[in-house]
């Protein structure tokens, strides 16, 4: 499986953006980027994922880069809410995705 | 209803016990998954079931014994359990024959395993 790397920790203050990034230098051309967070004592849930255009939700945007070597979750208004591990995770297509969560980023955010 | 559930949410047993994790979606996906986590780590794939017949099984040590008895329920048969394998455990689902274009994996909450 190719890999992501992810920085350990981020820190933002509430109601401002917040910018996350994902290298994976080594993805193929049939990975999708996926993202996934982990509120504490939950499981995880998804966010958001794409294969090559940027993309928007309720949640969040990914932004990939042009050679798909990077991408970047992007929160618009961070809340307390939001402070958990956050995974980017490339997934191969198939008939049922298998996740390979990194280590991912911790996101701290203050009032 | 787009819950996955588990059951028991905390579990302690001994290295002699047997004990069973269940896990119940009622979203009619396909594909159940088990992941095991430990404490400060991401969640490592253990087992995926695909349409009830078991597809990836990560070299997962034999005293694990996953069971998909119908669509909507998962198993996890615990036997002759080691302290190290004191864990969060969580199940998933996933729809399934969507190409990656969207398999988005439902986490349930996770059993809390100790194993003393």
């Amino acid at each position: 499986d190719a890999k992501t790397t992810q920085p350990n920790s981020m820190e933002s203050n509430e109601e401002e953006p917040v910018h996350l990034p994902c290298n994976h230098s080594t993805i193929s051309g049939t990975d999708y980027i996926h993202w996934y967070r982990q509120l504490p004592s939950q499981g995880p849930e998804y966010v958001i994922h794409g294969l090559t255009s940027n993309v928007n939700n309720r949640m969040a945007s990914l932004a990939i880069a042009e050679d798909r070597k990077s991408s970047t979750l992007i929160l618009h208004r961070a809340t307390l809410r939001d402070a958990a591990v956050y995974y980017c995770i490339l997934s191969s297509a198939g008939t049922a995705s298998k996740l390979t969560f990194g280590t991912g980023t911790r996101l701290q955010v203050t009032l | 209803d787009t819950e996955v559930t588990q059951t028991p949410k905390h579990l302690v047993m001994g290295m002699t016990n047997k004990k069973s994790l269940k896990c119940e979606q009622h979203m009619g996906h396909r594909a159940m998954y088990w992941y095991k986590q430990k404490a400060k780590k991401p969640p490592e794939l253990m087992f995926v079931y695909s349409y009830e017949k078991l597809s990836i099984n990560e070299s997962v040590p034999s005293r694990f014994s996953p069971e998909c008895p119908n669509s909507s329920l998962l198993n996890l048969h615990l036997h002759a359990l080691q302290p190290e394998d004191s864990a969060l455990y969580l199940c998933a689902s996933s729809p399934v024959g969507l190409a990656g274009k969207k398999n988005e994996q439902f986490f349930g909450p996770g059993t809390r395993l100790t194993v003393l």
